[in-house]
């Protein structure tokens, strides 16, 4: 079965700082990988989403991740990070065999600090 | 562009009561679901459907759920009698496997229920 694993519950950055998010994954195949964002009391927007191909992966906001194989990683980062970033990020595995199903981790708060 | 939508946004109901939380998936996608997401917690999968039957449910998804199909558009949750603690944001999510299919679900903004 896939699982994933975020290892901080809540990240503090200020605003035009640098900000990477971590993700670990378990998954027995090449994995389908996908971050999602959700501003408060909305719901989840896909950022980016990596299933073959090269390993670095550009999404919407000006995030990017980099899947790692050796790893088990698909870590999310963005070079400056706007107000408008507060929100929660939510890394996921699909299993294409698996009917597609999506399992997430429990997410990552990132606040952003004037 | 297509989306998923769902109804009602937001839903109050008592404890004991049935609820149903309606769907509208994109309309050529042939796999359905329903996540939940209890306050400040993890998005769960609680089923999957595909050609008109589940494919698969947790361990969340016991006999008070059920989904269904009805008129080859909608895709609903009935759950029948509610407990407190299945307050919750429940999304509906869909895909449309293929050779092109990348594995994305598309979600939708969710229905949030309160019971009491």
């Amino acid at each position: 079965a896939q699982s994933v694993t975020q290892p901080d519950i809540h990240i503090t950055v200020s605003e035009g700082a640098s900000l990477e998010l971590r993700c670990n994954y378990s998954y027995g195949a090449t994995p389908y990988l996908f971050w999602y964002v959700q501003s408060p009391g909305q719901g989840l927007q896909l950022l980016l989403k990596y299933f073959s191909g090269d390993t670095l992966v550009q999404g919407i906001k000006g995030f990017e991740a980099e899947f790692k194989r050796s790893q088990s990683s698909f870590n999310l980062r963005k070079p400056s990070v706007h107000w408008s970033d507060a929100a929660e990020y939510f890394c996921a595995v699909g299993a294409p065999r698996n009917d597609y199903k999506l399992s997430f981790g429990a997410g990552t708060t990132v606040t952003v600090r004037a | 562009e297509p989306e998923v939508t769902q109804t009602p946004s937001h839903q109050v109901t008592q404890m004991g009561q049935e609820v149903i939380l309606r769907c509208v998936p994109i309309s050529n996608h042939l796999y359905f679901y329903w996540y939940r997401q209890i306050l400040g917690q993890k998005v769960e999968f609680l089923v999957s459907f595909y050609n008109n039957e589940i494919s698969e449910k947790s361990e969340i998804f016991d006999d008070q759920f059920s989904v269904e199909r009805p008129d080859g558009s909608n895709f609903t949750l009935k759950i029948r009698s509610t407990k407190l603690e299945d307050s919750a944001m429940y999304f509906c999510a869909s895909t449309h496997p293929g050779s092109l299919n990348t594995g994305e679900l598309f979600f939708g903004e969710g229905s949030r229920l309160t019971v009491l």
